[in-house]
């Protein structure tokens, strides 16, 4: 099973909605980081929010982290249609290299 | 500041040909990470480089790929024979330092097909 589960695997909203993604994760991490694909380009860094972090905002964004859940949320409030994109969790493990171990991603709609 | 780039931006071979993939890191970037996501699948590691060592190639499918970082700048992943399942986008990221706190960015993706 994977390190990182996005949860939903697809969302679609209307625009100025709030969007609310999820991803658990199972083993022990330094950080998790939020990544975002246009159809087609390549991922877009997001959000880094440290394991000692519960919590961290970046304008329209919001982060939380519970480590005792093993779980985070992307919040994207005021949705615009730009925001239309594949959503990815990614958290590095605590070994020599920090690789990133992505999730499935969340496929976000939102309709003008 | 230039980001991470790559090249080509598309490639379509044939199976059983070789592919040669390049990837520019930020420039003073020592830690240089090969990522690919064949289709239908997560994103997944195949190998680090810190300078020009490799540090982890534990992602690495198999001896038909090869990676190489010489002079610790760019990084080039051949693939020889491509087989068709290794048909997807392989992404380059880049990083500063190494630290559990460092963000990786990534370039824009190399779609490879094999036919």
């Amino acid at each position: 099973s994977q390190q990182g589960e996005e949860d939903p695997q697809a969302l679609s909203i209307q625009e100025g909605e709030n969007a609310t993604m999820n991803c658990s994760y199972k083993t022990s991490i330094n950080n998790l980081q939020w990544y975002r694909q246009n159809s087609g380009r390549g991922l877009v860094h997001l959000i880094l929010i440290r394991s000692n972090e519960r919590e961290k905002h970046s304008g329209r964004l919001r982060v939380t982290l519970d480590t005792s859940k093993k779980s985070s949320s992307l919040l994207i409030t005021a949705s615009r249609a730009a925001d239309t994109a594949s959503y990815f969790c990614a958290t590095d493990i605590q070994d020599s290299s920090y690789k990133l171990i992505f999730g499935s991603g969340t496929r976000l709609l939102v309709r003008p | 500041e230039a980001g991470v780039t790559q090249f080509p931006s598309h490639s379509v071979i044939e199976k059983g040909q070789t592919v040669t993939l390049r990837c520019d890191p930020i420039s003073g970037h020592d830690n240089l990470y090969w990522y690919r996501r064949v289709m239908g699948k997560e994103i997944k590691f195949l190998l680090h480089f810190v300078k020009e060592s490799k540090q982890d190639e534990s992602g690495m499918p198999n001896n038909r790929f090869l990676a190489e970082r010489t002079g610790g700048t760019y990084s080039t992943l051949k693939v020889q024979p491509a087989e068709l399942e290794d048909s997807g986008v392989y992404f380059c990221a880049s990083s500063l330092i190494l630290a559990g706190s460092e963000t990786q960015y990534f370039g824009p993706g190399t779609r490879l097909l094999v036919l």
